[in-house]
């Protein structure tokens, strides 16, 4: 099956300053990525997706990057404000569901430093 | 309601007693998903229920682990003889399943610490 690794599992930044957060995935028949943010005591929400069919997506202060060559994808968050202190998850499905839905990585606790 | 529904919200039970987690998901949405969350081990998957169909069990830890959907709606997963390492907090998402609807929507979770 299917196997997300995330990295790093803890990333602290300055505010202001931008941040990375990079899942490397095992499927080659993956074509479904989408990243979860988690706030503390919170329940995860969908913040991007990406499909395997672009390479780049944007959402005003956030970005995902695909490389399917590489099977790994990249999530970039910049000006960073602390709002965006959460733990995020990478996901990896080939979306068919079920049996063949998301794999989750580990997640990644950022911390903005004010 | 609007959203994922899950209860109990917190759920502190002694070692070796069944329990019980409800999930009522959003209306119309086929699609239903148990994960588990431990520290720092990300999101497990459970189990899924889509429609009619079997449900894909693939995700459960033991056979003290079961769950149930009446309806095409609410949920619930059972937990048989808790052990302390069952301690977590699990999560119910549901899904549209529609053409290119993916988003999985969470609920709040129900915290299990097994005594």
């Amino acid at each position: 099956g299917e196997n997300v690794e995330q990295h790093p599992s803890t990333l602290s930044v300055q505010e202001g300053d931008s941040a990375v957060i990079k899942c490397t995935y095992s499927d080659s028949a993956s074509n479904y990525f989408p990243w979860y943010k988690q706030e503390l005591g919170k329940r995860p929400q969908l913040i991007i997706d990406i499909r395997s069919n672009v390479g780049e997506k944007k959402d005003q202060r956030i970005a995902v990057t695909l490389n399917k060559t590489a099977k790994h994808f990249s999530l970039h968050i910049t000006e960073t404000q602390p709002e965006d202190s959460a733990v995020y998850f990478c996901a990896a499905s080939k979306g068919g569901g079920g049996a063949d839905g998301l794999t989750f990585g580990k997640g990644t606790h950022l911390i903005i430093q004010p | 309601g609007a959203g994922v529904s899950q209860s109990p919200s917190n759920k502190v039970t002694e070692k070796g007693k069944d329990v019980e987690l409800r999930c009522d998901p959003i209306s119309g949405h086929t699609a239903l998903y148990w994960y588990r969350q431990s520290l720092g081990q990300g999101l497990e998957f459970l189990i899924y229920f889509q429609g009619n169909s079997a449900p894909d069990k693939s995700g459960l830890p033991s056979d003290r682990f079961s769950a149930e959907r009446t309806g095409g709606s609410v949920s619930t997963l059972t937990i048989q003889r808790t052990q302390q390492e069952d301690s977590a907090v699990y999560l119910c998402a549901s899904s549209s399943r529609t053409s290119g609807g993916r988003e999985l929507f969470f609920g709040e979770g129900s915290r299990l610490t097994v005594l």
